[in-house]
């Protein structure tokens, strides 16, 4: 079954300074993995997405993510914060092993906490 | 296409009481999600349908929970006996049938048992 951890409850980062917010996952074939964010009192919306291909995947609001295949890893990156930014992320992953466990499923989620 | 839509936003019941949520998903899209979210937590996957098909159904729910998507269209979730700890957002997401694109989630439906 697959799995998805994000090792840190919270991140505070300095505006303008780079974010990493992390995440981990486990499946039985190949991983499609997701980040999406959530503002108080929303739904959740998706950021971007890792299927196949290009390792560095760039999506909406200047985030972009890095797919790491060995280390198991897909951290979600911003080269400079903003105060906006701060937010709960979610990493989500979906396996695309063929007995139908397809599932998505998604981390408990990182607070990002951008300082101004 | 207005998206994922859910309905009640928000529901207050006595426990023991019984509820329904409904969710209508995106028009093209035959996989529908169901999760719920406690505040500052992730997404727990409960349940998901392909058409009409309920695919998995999470070990962790109890026989309080059920969920239909009689047409392949809408979704409704109802709990049974509602208890204290059913407290949570109920969070509907739906995504066409490709392991390859993202689900939509609609707002929720925040209920509370009192």
């Amino acid at each position: 079954a697959q799995s998805v951890a994000q090792p840190e409850d919270q991140v505070n980062v300095a505006e303008g300074n780079p974010l990493t917010v992390k995440c981990t996952y486990s499946v039985s074939g190949n991983p499609y993995l997701f980040w999406y964010v959530q503002y108080p009192n929303r739904g959740l919306q998706f950021l971007l997405k890792y299927i196949t291909g290009d390792n560095l995947v760039k999506g909406s609001y200047g985030f972009e993510a890095e797919f790491n295949k060995s280390q198991t890893s897909f951290h979600l990156k911003k080269p400079s914060a903003l105060v906006s930014d701060s937010a709960l992320y979610f990493c989500a992953v979906r396996d695309d092993f063929k007995n139908r466990d397809d599932k998505i499923i998604f981390g408990k989620g990182t607070r990002l906490h951008i300082l101004p | 296409d207005t998206g994922v839509s859910q309905d009640p936003r928000h529901k207050i019941t006595k426990r023991g009481q019984n509820v329904t949520f409904r969710c209508d998903p995106i028009s093209e899209h035959n996989r529908l999600y169901w999760y719920r979210q406690t505040l500052g937590q992730g997404p727990e996957f409960l349940t998901y349908f392909q058409n009409e098909a309920q695919l998995e159904k999470s070990r962790l729910l109890s026989d309080r929970f059920s969920a239909e998507r009689p047409k392949g269209s809408f979704s409704t979730l109802e709990i049974q006996r509602t208890e204290q700890g059913d407290s949570a957002m109920y969070l509907c997401a739906s995504s066409l049938d490709s392991p390859n694109t993202e689900a939509f989630f609609g707002q929720g439906t925040r209920l509370t048992v009192v």
